[in-house]
């Protein structure tokens, strides 16, 4: 099946730098990424949809300056957190989808702003 | 109104029992449903789709829909503690866009 890779699994930064997540589609190619955020016992939260090769589309009240999105190619969308705040620190889950088939989600990021 | 609609919970049900978790959907043009789990702390997991009204069998999990009422649910048979955990329901609308209910919390109770 779809397998989705995500890195780092796990970071802790300083409060202020930037931090970047990685996701790829091992297996597919994936024209569209996902990029969720969930807060402890919360829902997911989409935060935009990252398209191959143009622009990512930014949910309401998420800031493209902040969050920022490259898809620069079909199994590989990154995150950056830029200027990062303790208030960012979030568990942040990328999700693929093989058209109709179901999102398949990458193994999540847990940040920590300090 | 809200696209995909589920019960918070949290729902207890004692260990051996069925638990049965519910969704519903606002709009009748959705073409696929999904029924995902996530364990505290981890990722959502897959764990079953449907496509065409009726029921869906894998092990112990069924998939029931209903497109004239619009609703989809997960029946979960001789439910484990292992079972415990927030179970989300996404519908598929176009292919690509995928919409997400807000989950649905599962303990099973030894």
């Amino acid at each position: 099946g779809a397998v989705v890779s995500q890195h780092p699994s796990r970071v802790i930064c300083k409060s202020g730098t930037s931090v970047k997540i990685e996701c790829r589609s091992l297996d597919f190619q994936a024209t569209t990424m996902f990029w969720y955020r969930q807060f402890p016992k919360k829902s997911l939260m989409l935060m935009a949809t990252s398209n191959e090769g143009s622009k990512a589309t930014y949910e309401q009240g998420v800031e493209k300056d902040k969050f920022l999105i490259n898809h620069a190619s079909l199994t590989l969308s990154t995150l950056t957190v830029t200027s990062a705040h303790p208030e960012d620190s979030s568990f942040y889950i990328c999700s693929a989808s093989e058209r109709g088939y179901g999102y398949t989600f990458g193994s999540g990021t847990r940040l920590t702003v300090v | 109104q809200k696209e995909v609609e589920q019960n918070s919970g949290p729902l207890s049900v004692p260990e051996g029992a069925i638990a049965s978790l519910n969704c519903t959907y606002s709009d009748r043009g959705s073409q696929s449903f999904f029924w995902y789990r996530q364990y505290s702390g981890k990722s959502p997991e897959l764990i079953m789709s449907i496509y065409s009204n009726g029921d869906k069998e894998d092990g112990r999990f069924t998939a029931q829909l209903n497109k004239a009422s619009q609703y989809v649910s997960l029946l979960i048979r001789d439910s484990q503690p292992s079972d415990s955990a927030t179970y989300l329901c996404a519908v598929n609308l176009d292919g690509n866009q995928f919409y997400f209910g807000t989950g649905t919390s599962l303990t099973v109770i030894p």
